[in-house]
């Protein structure tokens, strides 16, 4: 069984849709979680980090986390072309663990 | 330049062929480190540096050879490549490895074409 589950998509949506990426995990000790977003021909940048379960609000970005089910969740409201992008989940331990990442969603948004 | 600086940006290599990749990070960080991105896969951790010392080899192959001269510099070297190590290899960095905030930067990667 893989650490990180996410569906690679690839996800199309219109312009100011509401965009729902989920992953799901194995490892009951995961403790932070991050949203990466890459661009093509560019590295991963980070978007949210949350620490435990609960909400976090950025902007149009909520990332969303269920311990209990193992499951995180990024929402992106009044989607943008510009959000057109391959969204990663990333979660570690603790901090100086490994990160374990998705394989990530590729997503475009359409004008 | 700013940031996470990789070169080269794309590298076409035969299986005989020998040679290196560089990351340069402009942040002051303590702690950089090697990924393997494959197409359909997750990001692969290949070797953790911190302070200039390696901290993590996560089961690589030996034809890969980390370099750490310091905490701004780290090199990939590469020999003996096989086709399947095709993929995009990136650099990232942080503060140090136990960073509170857990964030990694990361630079645009190398295109790693193996023929």
């Amino acid at each position: 069984q893989k650490e990180v589950e996410q569906d690679p998509g690839p996800l199309s949506v219109p312009e100011g849709a509401i965009v729902s990426l989920n992953c799901t995990y194995s490892n009951s000790a995961f403790q932070y979680f991050m949203w990466y977003r890459q661009y093509s021909r560019k590295g991963p940048e980070l978007l949210m980090y949350t620490y435990s379960s609960g909400n976090k609000e950025d902007g149009r970005f909520t990332a969303q986390v269920d311990k209990s089910s193992k499951y995180i969740s990024l929402f992106i409201r009044d989607s943008q072309p510009s959000d057109s992008a391959t969204y990663l989940c990333a979660m570690t331990r603790n901090t100086g663990n490994q990160f374990y990442f998705g394989t990530g969603t590729s997503l475009t948004v359409i004008p | 330049e700013t940031g996470v600086t990789q070169t080269p940006r794309h590298l076409v290599m035969g299986m005989t062929n020998k040679k290196s990749l560089k990351c340069e990070q402009h942040l002051g960080h303590n702690a950089m480190y090697w990924y393997k991105q494959s197409a359909k896969k997750p990001l692969e951790l290949m070797f953790v540096y911190n302070f200039k010392e390696q901290t993590e080899n996560n089961s690589v192959p030996s034809r890969f050879s980390p370099e750490c001269p310091n905490s701004s510099h780290l090199f990939l070297h590469l020999h003996t490549l096989q086709p399947e190590d095709s993929a995009l290899y990136l650099c990232a960095s942080s503060q140090s490895r136990t960073s509170i905030d857990g964030e990694q930067f990361f630079g645009p990667g190398t295109r790693l074409t193996v023929l």
